[in-house]
């Protein structure tokens, strides 16, 4: 069954570097997203992207988050100066055009500690 | 990819008996309500979704049951199976837009031999 590559499983960075976190969609999927999860806390939405573009994001997502896919494959999460309040699961989803808005299919996570 | 929570509500079956997991939304304007279910080291996963002109959609295994009336949602498991342990999240989604799913808090599911 096709998934979600995330890498790495693990980051630990210290506060103020740049991360990114890697994602490999489902190869024929057009709609790409991240959420991310603080430990105890809900899934939350950070951004969607579908034809190159942001399409909508939350406003947790601010200037020190981007996302890229550089090339047909992958989808990437950058964020530029870390902080505490960063440390959480990051997760990649991804989902095609036929399968509905409602079913998306998550990776298993990046873990991000930010110290 | 846990999703640990210290503060999780559990729900504690036996094997083979029915599971009903509860959730409580708050926006009216949801056009889709959704059930999502997260095993340990994974990431979530889709389990079934019901539009809110409806109150019930059944599935394999599992029933949602949608109550507009006190913004209340569940989800049933039939014959409940240790495959089943996992932690559990309502959703909720607006038609119209890019998906931009609003994930409850979540329930533990603890199925015991």
């Amino acid at each position: 069954e096709p998934e979600v590559t995330q890498t790495p499983s693990h980051q630990v960075t210290q506060m103020g570097q740049e991360v990114i976190l890697r994602c490999v969609p489902i190869s024929n999927h057009l709609y790409f997203y991240w959420y991310r999860q603080i430990l105890g806390q809900k899934v939350e939405f950070l951004v969607s992207f579908y034809n190159n573009e942001i399409s909508e994001k939350s406003e947790i997502f601010d200037d020190q988050f981007s996302v890229e896919r550089p090339d047909g494959s992958n989808f990437t999460l950058k964020i530029r100066s870390t902080k505490l309040e960063d440390s959480a699961m990051y997760f990649c989803a991804s989902r095609n055009r036929d399968s509905g808005a409602n079913v998306l299919t998550f990776g298993a996570g990046s873990r991000l500690t930010v110290l | 990819g846990e999703s640990v929570g210290l503060h999780l509500p559990t729900l504690s079956v036996q094997e083979g008996d029915n599971s009903i997991i509860n959730c409580a939304y708050s926006n009216s304007a949801s056009d889709y309500f959704i059930w999502y279910k997260q095993e340990s080291g994974k990431g979530p996963q889709f389990i079934i979704d019901i539009r809110s002109n409806m109150d019930k959609r059944q599935g394999q295994r599992v029933t949602v049951l949608l109550n507009k009336t006190v913004k209340h949602l569940s989800l049933q498991i039939a014959a409940t199976q240790p495959g089943d342990s996992a932690v559990y999240f309502c959703a909720e989604n607006r038609a119209g837009g890019y998906n931009k799913l609003i994930f409850g808090a979540g329930t533990r599911l603890a199925v015991h031999p």
